[in-house]
């Protein structure tokens, strides 16, 4: 089976730095992604590892382990509008596209 | 345009009647999919359509039905829901299946009665 763990809430302040992990479970593994929801909201994408490493996009970084079965999603100068929902998903090894979805880490950003 | 659009935005309806969900991206993407999202949940998969063929039914109560009309278009038919049904539905489209980025739409909130 398949098994993704984040954190369930994390606070942070405006301007500081911030990272979310994710560990994950997978009988194979085909690639991760992280996807940030506000209220109410689609989850929009943000970013996507396959090989190990860091992959960074302006104020966001992603990074993975593949061997620990790792990732961190990392914020720097953090706004008030980050405040948001954080979505680790991975897919399926099966390769059918289908992507399973950690419960996502709600983060508030306080002034 | 990276835009996947969901009508209607809000939905309240009895457990006997029937309405569908319908939603539209026009990024030449072959593969939609719906999600149901429950509050404070992640998403979960419901049914792939790929080549506007189905390609994954998540094991779905005949209750929801899809329907991918041609490659642009994916509705999601729905008749005597149950109050449990109610929840945010989501559509998602990437360029293939295997694609790496998934685009959500909007969603629609679903409120069975």
């Amino acid at each position: 089976g398949q098994n993704i763990d984040q954190p369930t809430e994390m606070t942070a302040t405006e301007g500081a730095i911030v990272q979310i992990n994710c560990t994950y479970q997978t009988s194979g593994f085909n690639g991760l992604f992280w996807y940030q929801q506000h209220a109410g909201e689609a989850p929009t994408f943000l970013s996507y590892n396959v090989l190990d490493g860091l992959e960074e996009k302006g104020r966001f970084s992603s990074f993975l382990s593949r061997s620990k079965g790792y990732s961190y999603l990392l914020l720097k100068e953090l706004q008030m509008k980050d405040s948001a929902s954080y979505l680790c998903a991975v897919r399926d090894p099966s390769n059918t596209g289908k992507l399973i979805f950690g419960q996502g880490t709600t983060l508030q950003v306080k002034p | 345009d990276t835009e996947v659009t969901q009508t209607p935005k809000h939905l309240v309806m009895g457990m006997t009647n029937k309405k569908s969900l319908k939603c539209e991206q026009h990024m030449g993407h072959r593969a939609m999919y719906w999600y149901k999202q429950k509050a404070k949940k992640p998403p979960e998969l419901m049914f792939v359509y790929s080549y506007e063929k189905l390609s994954i039914n998540e094991s779905v109560p005949s209750r929801f039905s899809p329907e991918c009309p041609n490659s642009s278009l994916l509705n999601l038919h729905l008749h005597a829901l149950q109050p449990e049904d109610s929840a945010l539905y989501l559509c998602a489209s990437s360029q293939a299946q295997q694609s790496y980025e998934q685009y959500f739409g909007p969603g629609t909130r679903l409120t069975v009665t």
